[in-house]
């Protein structure tokens, strides 16, 4: 399995522009969610969706889009870049099994600038 | 959501075994204890989680007391590879909708 894959790595935008930043996992999670992590800060929950078709806003959703169509795929759209969103964006998901054993799966990351 | 306090630092040396505490004191019947690791650049890594007393896998412990309102991460023999940051998060995990939220962290440097 390949696991939590994010797309792409790096990217630089320009104020106003728009994006789509892409997350795939292959191990058939439920739930899958966006967070930022701002530099030397903890990581804050921007979306979430507990299956296809199904999203939820976290903390901090105001400027992002999400959509779920497929359990593998969630992907995150800036709407008009601004500086403020410059951060790390991970992607995670977990299996909404009944039990006590419940884990987050995380992405690589995606380090975006605005400028 | 239950608050959670760490210290924002913590400094060890190779070989001894760190404890870092977590304080959630407004933590609700249904809501587990979940600790997670992460390096510089990469995202956070699950470690380990439980709902009370105390609860040990092959990478850590975790020690609840009676009244959960605190919790402790015990890492034995830490090397200079546990360097990253600890994060203390408490929630409903049985709740679909629930949202886990990251505080700050603790900051581990272990030194040679």
């Amino acid at each position: 399995n390949a696991g939590v894959t994010q797309t792409p790595k790096f990217q630089v935008l320009k104020t106003g522009q728009s994006m789509t930043l892409q997350c795939a996992q292959d191990m058939n999670h439920e739930y899958m969610s966006w967070y930022r992590q701002d530099p030397g800060m903890g990581l804050r929950l921007i979306h979430y969706s507990v299956g296809a078709g199904i999203t939820d806003q976290g903390e901090v959703p105001n400027g992002y889009n999400v959509s779920r169509s497929t359990t593998e795929d969630f992907p995150l759209r800036l709407l008009s870049a601004a500086p403020s969103q410059t951060s790390v964006y991970f992607c995670a998901s977990r299996p909404l099994r009944a039990g006590d054993y419940n884990e987050q799966f995380f992405g690589p990351g995606t380090r975006l600038t605005v400028l | 959501l239950a608050k959670t306090t760490q210290p924002i630092s913590m400094d060890s040396y190779e070989g001894q075994e760190v404890n870092i505490t977590c304080s959630h004191n407004n933590i609700a019947t249904n809501d587990y204890i979940t600790w997670y690791q992460q390096f510089p650049s990469q995202g956070p890594r699950f470690i380990i989680q439980g709902y009370k007393t105390k609860v040990t896998n092959e990478v850590a412990s975790l020690f609840i007391p009676a009244d959960r309102k605190s919790s402790t991460l015990s890492l034995p023999r830490v090397s200079l590879s546990d360097t990253a940051v600890y994060y203390c998060l408490v929630g409903d995990i049985r709740n679909a909708g629930n949202m886990l939220t990251f505080g700050g962290g603790t900051r581990l440097m272990v030194k040679p």
